[in-house]
Order: C-alpha cells, then structure tokens, then sequence
C-alpha cells in the first residue's frame, strides 16, 4: 500500500525567508504524480505544484520549487521569499496511475511571521 | 461554472441518524471523490468513483454508502451516524489520468453528538 509521511507537524518562517516543508513516501509503482496542496484557514484545498514521477526535472510555480529524489522518495517543498499569504496547511500527496487514489499526508502547518 | 459544489456546509447529528452529504460537478469529470479530514490525520479517501456507475472503496469506507448514478453528482450516505464519523468532508473530482488535479469543494463540517 502507499503512504506518505509529512514529519513535521507545524513550522514557522520570517517573512521574506525561505522554508522547506518535507515529504516522504513509499511505493513499489513506478508510474505516479506527487502534489502538493495548501490549505488556507479558508479551508479551500488549492493545488501549489505537481510533479511526474518519469520526469527528473524538479518542478517549479514561481515562488514554489520541490526537491524530487525519486531513489530516496523524498519530495520536499521550498517556499521562497515566504508571505504573510503563506500562512496555511500545507498537505503532500500521492497518487498512483494505476488505481487513481490521492492518498495524503498528515499535514505541516506553516505559520509565516512579520 | 460553478466547480465543485457540497451541501450543507454544516451539520449536527445525533448518533443513529442517517444523512446525505451532496455533491456536484460542473465540469463534466469523470473522477469523483470523498475524503475526510481529521486533526493530525490529513485527508483520508473513503469512496471514489472513475464513472457513472462505477464506485469503489478507499482506505476508511465502513459507515458509509455511495452511487454515481450521473456524472454530476456523488451522493455520501451515512447510515447510523457515529460519534467517530465527526469530520470535515471534502469532495473532488478530476478528468481521469493520474496527473490531472484535483477540484476540490469546500467541505462540510459534520458533528454527531
């Protein structure tokens, strides 16, 4: 069965600075996406950045940029030049080609201070 | 277009009462989707479905019900609710393919005393 492992239940950040969310899985598939979504207080889930497993290019959305280690089955989340907007839970996310579940993380609760 | 849409946002139930959670899509998705979230647990899938007519389970179904009767629309039933189904729930949909994103609605928080 697939599982993702988000161990670090809350963190904080300056505004302006750089943070980095951590995420581990584990799976014996080959072909599969990884995501990342945040959840603002809102509670909307909103979709921050996705990444193929076949491609070794780490994807980026602007201020957002993942580490994908695919040997290790780390996929971490860098939030650059962090603001105030940032503040959210933020949930790493798997999901198989074959079966087409989104299994999620427990989650990372970012606090960004001014 | 309104995307994903979910009734009521809130409700209160007594244990042994049944519900319907609502769910509905405009985008014409083939993937649809129910999870529920807990405090230190993130977003756990109970049923999805690819299709109309087709459902199945996901990691925590027990207690609940569903059916995909149209692709608008996928209906949570719960039985005989349980003081452990108090939850937030959230339905999705996407277009099938592992790497489409997902929508998601914006959930209905469910206490059952």
């Amino acid at each position: 069965a697939q599982t993702v492992t988000q161990s670090q239940p809350e963190m904080s950040v300056q505004e302006a600075e750089t943070v980095t969310l951590s995420c581990t899985y584990d799976t014996s598939e080959n072909n599969y996406y990884l995501f990342w979504y945040k959840q603002p207080p809102s509670r909307q889930m909103i979709l921050v950045i996705r990444q193929e497993a076949y491609k070794q290019q780490n994807a980026t959305e602007n201020r957002f940029s993942v580490n994908f280690q695919k040997a290790a089955k780390s996929f971490s989340l860098k939030i650059s030049d962090s603001q105030l907007g940032d503040t959210a839970m933020y949930f790493c996310a798997f999901i198989s080609s074959n079966t087409g579940k989104l299994i999620f993380g427990q989650g990372t609760t970012l606090q960004v201070k001014p | 277009n309104a995307g994903v849409t979910q009734t009521p946002k809130f409700q209160v139930l007594k244990t042994g009462q049944s519900m319907t959670l609502q769910c509905a899509q405009d985008m014409n998705h083939e993937y649809m989707s129910w999870y529920r979230q807990d405090p230190g647990m993130g977003l756990r899938l109970i049923h999805y479905s690819v299709g109309a007519g087709i459902t199945d389970q996901g990691e925590v179904p027990n207690g609940y019900n569903v059916s995909r009767s149209t692709t608008e629309d996928f209906p949570l039933r719960l039985l005989s609710a349980a003081p452990s189904q108090t939850s937030v729930y959230f339905c999705a949909s996407s277009h099938r393919g592992g790497g489409s994103e997902q929508y998601f609605g914006p959930g209905t928080r469910l206490t059952v005393t």
